[in-house]
């Protein structure tokens, strides 16, 4: 069974500084991975998303993600955190539902929270 | 143009009571699907309609049913309502039936439910 395991139920930066949020996967078969930013009082928002080809993933609003098979891993990153990037942080991995479709099972999510 | 809607925002009911909730796809999306967000998690995959047929079920109990009418909008029923059934309950549409992996879902920002 497809499932992510999210390091960190919260991260702290400060603004200026490397973003890096952390996922890790287990699938049976090559996975497809995604990320998504909750903001609060909204709905989720797809940040990236990583099928096939380029392991390097780059995503909106300058995150980007790396696949490594070797270990198992498709951590967030950015350069610089911005004060509008605090948010929710949800990985997911897709896995096939009986009726043909591919249904995203999301990790628990990390709050990222940025100082001034 | 508008996005996905869902009403109402919030709602409190009680212990037993039923309730139903509403979605808007954006407008050309032919799929819906629904998550159940409990706090403090990842949103946990509910049911998907395509072409107002049942896709896919997650693993939640007969007291959660869905439709999808003929407009591609879609109702969730909660009968027999638990007090773990508080929640934000999200609301997903795609253009296709997701039996693309890389599909991209489109969140609406939810109906918080409260049940006392």
């Amino acid at each position: 069974a497809q499932s992510v395991t999210q390091l960190g139920s919260h991260v702290s930066v400060s603004e200026g500084a490397l973003v890096l949020l952390r996922c890790n996967y287990s699938s049976s078969v090559p996975p497809y991975l995604f990320w998504y930013v909750q903001y609060p009082n909204q709905g989720l928002q797809l940040l990236l998303k990583y099928t096939t080809g380029a392991t390097l993933v780059k995503g909106i609003n300058g995150f980007e993600a790396e696949f490594k098979k070797s270990e198992t891993s498709f951590h967030l990153t950015k350069p610089s955190a911005h004060m509008s990037d605090a948010a929710e942080y949800f990985c997911a991995v897709s896995r096939p539902a009986s009726g043909g479709s591919y249904i995203p099972t999301f990790g628990r999510g990390t709050s990222l929270i940025v100082h001034p | 143009d508008a996005g996905v809607t869902q009403s109402p925002t919030h709602l409190i009911k009680t212990r037993g009571q039923q309730v139903t909730l509403r979605c808007s796809p954006i407008s050309g999306h032919k799929s819906v699907s629904w998550y159940q967000q409990v706090l403090g998690q990842g949103p946990q995959f509910i049911f998907q309609y395509y072409e107002k047929e049942e896709r896919g079920r997650g693993n939640f109990p007969d007291r959660f049913s869905a439709r999808q009418f003929p407009n591609y909008s879609s109702e969730l029923n909660v009968n027999a309502l638990l007090l773990g059934d508080s929640a934000l309950y999200l609301c997903a549409s795609s253009l296709g039936g997701g039996v693309a992996v890389n599909e991209k879902l489109f969140f609406g920002s939810g109906t918080q439910l409260s049940v006392l």
